[in-house]
């Protein structure tokens, strides 16, 4: 399968404690997006990945989440101290170049006790 | 403020008929228009992508109509399946002036329902 690849599918912790999600984008696929998707909503725009350059984070991005992608491959989002709001689903899709469409991973979803 | 409106919520309909799927937008500038499916507990999949030039394209059973003039677009499904039953997502691209990035602003998505 050459398709985004999330892991874990899915991740139950209490609150108050770290979670690593990882991504793994399309191979040559320069950039990867992270979103956060709550019940009935659509996905929202978390962070964006130019290779291995963060260019741009949304204001959701609160100082407890960081997102890396170190060698411009696969990414990680660390949400620390988690609370009961950070309770979704969260996407990572990936795409070869601007205006490209992109490509979503099946999600990894949180559930914070 | 971007927003894209998508409508009805929900649909359910019979195996079989053919429906059609709203979708307004106020986001400017404008680049693209998508429609993705998204089944319940995955993650989207893209079924069209419209630029400012094109009015329609089509996926198979999906046909995707965009009016920039109103910014409206529209998603009509032929000959409904059960597994057709997914949400359907509106996502419209504005052009950014920086580097790189592209603004995509989601619909909360039409729950649609495909009954035997």
């Amino acid at each position: 399968d050459t398709g985004v690849s999330q892991d874990p599918r899915h991740k139950i912790t209490k609150r108050g404690q770290n979670v690593t999600f990882r991504c793994d984008p399309i191979s040559e696929h320069n950039r990867l997006y992270w979103y956060r998707q709550t019940l009935g909503q659509g996905p929202e725009f978390l962070t964006y990945f130019q290779n291995e350059a963060q260019l741009e984070k949304s204001r959701l991005l609160s100082d407890r989440f960081s997102a890396e992608r170190p060698k411009g491959s696969f990414s990680t989002l660390e949400i620390q101290r988690t609370e009961q709001g950070d309770s979704a689903m969260y996407l990572c899709a990936s795409s070869p170049q601007r205006q490209e469409t992109q490509y979503f991973g099946p999600g990894t979803r949180l559930l914070v006790l | 403020k971007n927003q894209v409106e998508q409508s009805p919520q929900s649909l359910i309909i019979l195996e079989g008929k053919n429906c059609t799927l709203q979708c307004n937008y106020t986001v400017s500038p404008f680049s693209n228009l998508r429609w993705y499916k998204q089944d319940t507990g995955r993650g989207p999949v893209s079924l069209t992508i419209m630029t400012f030039s094109e009015n329609t394209k089509s996926n198979g059973r999906y046909t995707a109509t965009l009016d920039a003039d109103t910014k409206q677009s529209s998603l009509h499904i032929t000959a409904s399946q059960l597994s057709d039953s997914a949400s359907y997502i509106c996502v419209v691209s504005a052009s950014s002036p920086d580097f790189g990035n592209e603004k995509l602003t989601f619909g909360t998505g039409t729950r649609l329902t495909i009954i035997p």
